[in-house]
């Protein structure tokens, strides 16, 4: 198994542009979510989704979308970036949307708006 | 909603001394309390995690946290760390409500 992965691994963006961050995972996991990490902040929960076509907003979903089609899929879209958007991104899975499932964590994506 | 605590941001360790990395978390309703570790320019991976039953915890690397609910807290030891345990360390509680929330992180360096 490949576990979860991410693409790209760094982008530079200017701020207006729009992009997709990619990730996927191969373990039949029903919840996915996406992070954004900043320094002395942890982790903090843009979105997530329960299963294929559910999706809800997290602690900071401003300026972010995603989409869940498909099982193994779950991209990030930026509508149109700002510098505040500056950070590490990352994609996790887990085997249930209940919470004792442990959280498998992708490489992150490092994404710096100028 | 839950939220979690971490008191030291950064703890410098010599190799082979113990480390303790101190967590503290609240919420109203039973909580399953984790700890990732991040190497540097990785992702997060799992150290340990408490669920229920003995409120000691053992996990990977020779780590080990303890699970006080009077206290809300859950704190993770090593009696001797080495070099190559220089990362991050995040304690996170979740209480089913499907949403995991994390501490700010602790930046352990162990130094020869």
């Amino acid at each position: 198994n490949a576990g979860v992965t991410q693409t790209p691994k760094f982008q530079v963006l200017k701020t207006g542009q729009s992009m997709t961050l990619q990730c996927a995972q191969d373990m039949n996991h029903e919840y996915m979510s996406w992070y954004r990490q900043d320094p002395g902040m942890g982790l903090r929960l843009i979105h997530y989704s329960v299963g294929a076509g559910i999706t809800d907003q997290g602690e900071v979903p401003n300026g972010y979308n995603v989409s869940r089609s498909t099982t193994e899929d779950f991209p990030l879209r930026l509508l149109s970036a700002a510098p505040s958007q500056t950070s590490v991104y990352f994609c996790a899975s887990r085997k249930g949307r209940e919470g004792f499932y442990e959280q498998y964590f992708g490489p992150g994506t490092r994404l710096t708006v100028t | 909603a839950q939220s979690v605590t971490q008191l030291d941001s950064q703890v410098p360790v010599f190799e082979e001394a113990p480390v303790e990395l101190r967590c503290n978390y609240s919420s109203s309703v039973s909580v399953y309390l984790f700890w990732y570790v991040q190497y540097p320019n990785q992702g997060l991976q799992l150290l340990l995690k408490y669920l229920s039953g003995s409120t000691l915890v053992k996990g990977i690397n020779g780590f080990e946290a303890e699970f006080n609910k009077s206290q809300t807290s859950f704190h993770l030891r090593k009696p001797s760390v080495h070099i190559s345990d220089t990362a991050e360390y995040f304690c996170a509680v979740s209480d089913n409500d499907y949403k995991l929330s994390f501490g700010a992180g602790t930046t352990v360096t162990v130094r020869a």
